[in-house]
């Protein structure tokens, strides 16, 4: 019955290792969200993704790569490791892209450790 | 590049008084949300207020909002402890196609 999903939930990993984190949606939205949020609780988007197309793709570090095998799926696959990539990484979903103001649906958070 | 910020970035008070958290946001905007995150837990949507709202409503949950001053309120009355949360606001920045958040107030009731 879960909504949004994510695995793992918790990933502990060394410098320099690839990981991904998976995020699945059943409530049949058109878009998916990859946010980050650091040790001060802010939250910033990553990626955006409207019906397995790109929409956004923040300065973020071409380290991280989404990929959406459908629409109810968007997963993020990060490349050499980092330390600061270390924190809580949150999946979302809603009906509509952002403009039209849709509740977004957030998936529980990965907290990823990089030691 | 973040877009609401809340103010106070922390807050406590005790159970049964009333809170009051801030949002300040820069561009103009078509809508806000506040949301609520548990710690450790994913945010949860509490109410959404369109541009040309002033005032709305929902449960124990009063928002305002100001587009002279690009402001808005979230109240919470009767606090209880379970209230205990982060609170953000989020933005849709006017013409860009994502929501923006804030770095959140955590507020703390006490029993």
């Amino acid at each position: 019955d879960t909504a949004v999903s994510q695995t793992p939930k918790y990933l502990v990993t060394q410098m320099g290792n690839d990981k991904s984190i998976k995020c699945e949606q059943n409530l049949g939205h058109d878009t998916m969200y990859w946010y980050k949020q650091d040790s001060k609780k802010f939250l910033k988007i990553m990626f955006s993704y409207n019906n397995k197309e790109l929409i956004i793709n923040e300065t973020v570090p071409n380290r991280f790569s989404p990929k959406s095998p459908d629409k109810a799926h968007l997963n993020l696959h990060i490349n050499s490791l980092e330390l600061g990539d270390s924190a809580v990484y949150f999946c979302a979903s809603s009906p509509r892209i952002g403009l039209f103001g849709d509740e977004q649906f957030f998936g529980p958070g990965t907290r990823l450790t990089v030691l | 590049s973040q877009q609401g910020e809340e103010d106070p970035q922390a807050l406590s008070i005790q159970e049964g008084e009333n809170a009051t958290m801030n949002c300040s946001y820069k561009t103009s905007i078509n809508n806000l949300q506040w949301y609520r995150q548990n710690s450790g837990r994913g945010l949860v949507h509490l109410i959404l207020i369109r541009s040309n709202e002033r005032e709305k409503h929902s449960g124990r949950l009063r928002v305002t909002l100001d587009t002279s001053k690009k402001s808005s309120s979230l109240l919470i009355t009767a606090s209880r402890a379970a209230d205990t949360a982060s609170y953000f606001c989020a933005t849709d920045g006017g013409n860009n196609n994502d929501m923006r958040f804030g770095a959140g107030t955590r507020l703390t009731v006490k029993p």
